[in-house]
């Protein structure tokens, strides 16, 4: 299975802070990633797919980069509705994995 | 906007088969370009991916839970299932069900439910 590895496992910033997720693949994925909001109680939401497309309705402020084994996510001016739970997750091979999460919380 | 909804029991006895159904609210169950999938995250623990079943009823699941899981799809009722049997503690999970989009090279969980808890206790 690919190992899905997200760094940092947690974080805090201010509002208004620009906030930076990585994500690293055991293997080469190409840009078979993905993005993910996890908060408790409500459905997840996709927020990068294929390492850099932006959903119709996700805000502008989140953006994905990378390829092959690293990615990022970004928010740009991090928002008070920002806080949650953030997961890459590999569609390039099955089984699909996750990373473990990283935790957004504001400062 | 699509809706996904999970529904089934919230407590399962050790060994007996957990049973879950996922309501879909539009016609895209029958759709060519998805994908149906389950994915669990343990209580304090990460997502994991369970299993994916098509329209036709083509499946793939995950290896280390293939010999116990099976899914299955009605498209008449709009739903799909989940059952794993001779469960243990380290199922207990909130369960989504999601929409695999395959309507690009980038496969992805486009919309998910809100989840349904699932704990396996005597």
């Amino acid at each position: 299975d690919i190992q899905m590895t997200q760094s940092p496992p947690s974080l805090s910033a201010s509002v208004g802070d620009r906030v930076t997720i990585s994500c690293r693949a055991s293997q080469s994925i190409g840009t078979y990633l993905n993005w993910y909001q996890v908060k408790s109680g409500e459905a997840p939401k996709v927020l990068i797919y294929g390492a850099s497309n932006l959903p119709s309705g996700v805000p502008s402020r989140f953006s994905g980069g990378g390829s092959l084994i690293e990615f990022t996510l970004t928010i740009n001016s991090l928002q008070p509705e920002d806080v949650a739970t953030y997961y890459c997750h590999q569609s390039s091979v099955s089984p699909y994995t996750f990373g473990q999460g990283t935790k957004v919380e504001i400062k | 906007q699509l809706e996904l909804q999970e529904s089934g029991p919230g407590l399962v006895r050790p060994s007996e088969t957990l049973s879950l159904s996922c309501t879909v609210s539009s016609d895209s169950i029958s759709g060519t370009t998805y994908y149906w999938a389950w994915i669990r995250q343990p209580p304090g623990q990460g997502l994991e991916w369970i299993g994916s079943v098509y329209y036709s009823g083509s499946t793939y699941y995950t290896p280390s839970l293939r010999s116990r899981v099976t899914m299955s799809i009605d498209t008449s009722k709009r739903q799909f299932s989940l059952k794993l049997t001779s469960v243990t503690a380290a199922d207990t999970a909130v369960y989504y069900c999601a929409r695999e989009a395959h309507d690009t090279a980038d496969y992805h969980f486009d919309f998910w439910g809100q989840g349904a808890l699932v704990t396996v206790s005597s």
